[in-house]
């Protein structure tokens, strides 16, 4: 299957709260994992990434952890500000013709940080 | 740094009326180059990759086209549009040795009415 499950669906937290966005695949031929971040209107930009050999990725307040033996991932966001509020989606990545890669993504959770 | 455009920003057409929209990046070459589709509220959908110029691969089977005429330059077209278009088509690229990291452009959103 190439399904990505995302949840949840939407989430508000507190400022300097944690946020946590959990995803779900199938298909064990994925090999890359982003997540994007997206404001409304605007074209996601890539947030953070992970390859399943690697089980934790930290990037400033982002971290991914990644369970291959589960086939899920998360996005945890450290000390949540109201700038993250945003729609965050994860994706997987699956290699196509050579160079190029199908990304599958999930179907988006959109954050609010309140103050 | 790598910059991608696309254009136009917005654009509402009639139902059976054609379609160009175009997706050019600088600063980089010969990348791979994505046509996607973002329907409201949902995640994105392959439409088109290109691993170079005049190979165009389809993902889903639609009412829409595809080109790369030069390295950098991506064109989505239709010759009639169809109400089920609409939605917001974001072109993106990919370094050839970055297998699976794709950069989104600002996107176009197209209205079919």
């Amino acid at each position: 299957q190439q399904q990505v499950k995302q949840s949840p669906q939407s989430l508000i937290v507190q400022k300097g709260g944690i946020s946590i966005i959990n995803c779900a695949y199938e298909n064990t031929a994925f090999d890359y994992f982003p997540w994007y971040q997206q404001f409304p209107g605007k074209g996601p930009a890539l947030l953070i990434a992970i390859r399943p050999d690697v089980s934790e990725k930290k990037e400033g307040r982002f971290t991914i952890s990644f369970n291959k033996s589960a086939k899920q991932f998360s996005l945890h966001i450290m000390d949540s500000q109201p700038g993250d509020s945003a729609t965050y989606f994860c994706a997987a990545s699956m290699r196509r013709g050579g160079t190029a890669s199908k990304l599958t993504f999930g179907t988006g959770t959109r954050l609010q940080v309140t103050l | 740094s790598q910059t991608i455009h696309q254009w136009p920003a917005t654009l509402v057409q009639p139902v059976g009326s054609p379609l160009s929209l175009e997706c050019t990046v600088e600063g980089t070459s010969n990348p791979n180059l994505y046509w996607y589709r973002q329907a409201a509220g949902r995640g994105l959908q392959l439409l088109f990759y290109s691993v170079g110029i005049g190979q165009i691969s389809s993902e889903v089977p639609q009412n829409l086209s595809a080109s790369r005429p030069q390295d950098r330059q991506f064109i989505l077209s239709s010759k009639k549009l169809l109400l089920s278009d609409s939605g917001f088509y974001l072109c993106a690229w990919g370094g050839r040795g970055q297998v699976g990291t794709q950069y989104f452009g600002p996107g176009t959103r197209l209205l079919v009415l």
